[in-house]
C-alpha cells in the first residue's frame, strides 16, 4: 500500500520559470489536497480537488498559480514565473472521500526553492 | 471561519518526562475534528492523534494523549515519557466535520528533548 507520492522532493527554479509539482494519491482516494509551508510556519491550505474539478480555491493566490486533478495521472500543482517568495515546502494530502469523517494522508512534501 | 493558536514557539523537557504542547481553538461549526501533527526535521507531516468533537472521552494513541476541553476550546496534546526522537514542530489542527474538510493548522511548537 504505497503512500501519498510526491515528486520532486527538491526542485530549484531561478526567478521567472516555472515550477511543477505532481502528487499522486493513496490508491483508492480520489480527493487531493494541496497545502504550503512557508519558512517557520504552519501550513496554509490552497486548493482542494476531486477528479477533473476544483472544489475550494480560496487558499491559491489569484495570479501565477493553478492545479489540476486530470482523470488519468497525478494532480499537479503549477506555479509559473517563480518569485524568491514562492519558496516553500508544497504539501499534497488525500482521502478517499471529502465529506465525512476521514483522515487526510500527506505526502512527504516538494521543497521548492527560487534562487 | 476557523483559528487556532498555539502559543508556545518552544518546549524542552528532560526525556523520559512528560510535557504538554498547547492549543486552542475557535470555531462556529457544531461538528468538527481536532489533529495534532509531528514534522520532524526530515520534513514530512506525520499524523498522531484524532479528537471528534462529540467524543465523550478523550483520544489516546500510545504515548500521545489529548486534553480536550470543549468549554474552554482547548486541544492539548500531552506526551508521556518523553524520547529523544520526539524533538520535532508539533502543529495543532482542525477542520469541519461537514462539508468540505480543509484543514486549519496553527503555527507550531518547537519541542526538544534533552537526554
Amino acid at each position: 500500500n504505497a503512500g501519498v507520492m510526491q515528486n520532486p522532493r527538491h526542485l530549484v527554479r531561478r526567478r521567472g520559470q516555472e515550477a511543477r509539482l505532481r502528487c499522486s494519491p493513496m490508491k483508492g482516494h480520489s480527493h487531493v489536497y494541496w497545502y504550503r509551508q512557508l519558512p517557520e510556519e504552519g501550513l496554509k491550505f490552497m486548493v482542494y480537488l476531486q477528479k477533473e474539478n476544483i472544489i475550494d480555491e480560496s487558499g491559491m493566490p489569484k495570479e501565477r498559480f493553478s492545479a489540476e486533478f486530470p482523470k488519468e495521472g497525478p494532480s499537479i500543482l503549477r506555479i509559473q514565473q517563480v518569485v524568491r517568495g514562492d519558496s516553500a515546502a508544497y504539501f499534497c494530502a488525500s482521502s478517499p472521500a471529502g465529506t465525512g469523517i476521514y483522515e487526510q494522508y500527506f505526502g512527504p512534501g516538494t521543497r521548492l526553492t527560487v534562487t | 471561519a476557523q483559528k487556532i493558536t498555539q502559543t508556545q514557539p518552544g518546549m524542552f523537557v528532560q526525556e523520559k518526562e512528560a510535557v504538554t504542547l498547547d492549543c486552542t481553538y475557535d470555531t462556529s461549526d457544531p461538528s468538527y475534528g481536532l489533529f495534532w501533527y509531528k514534522q520532524p526535521s526530515s520534513g514530512e507531516m506525520i499524523f498522531l492523534i484524532y479528537q471528534g468533537s462529540y467524543d465523550q472521552q478523550n483520544a489516546t494513541e500510545g504515548r500521545y494523549s489529548l486534553n480536550f476541553q470543549k468549554a474552554r476550546k482547548s486541544a492539548n496534546l500531552v506526551i508521556s515519557a518523553s524520547q529523544l526522537g520526539d524533538s520535532a514542530m508539533y502543529f495543532c489542527a482542525m477542520r469541519r466535520n461537514t462539508g468540505f474538510q480543509k484543514l486549519v493548522f496553527g503555527t507550531g511548537t518547537r519541542l526538544l528533548v534533552s537526554p
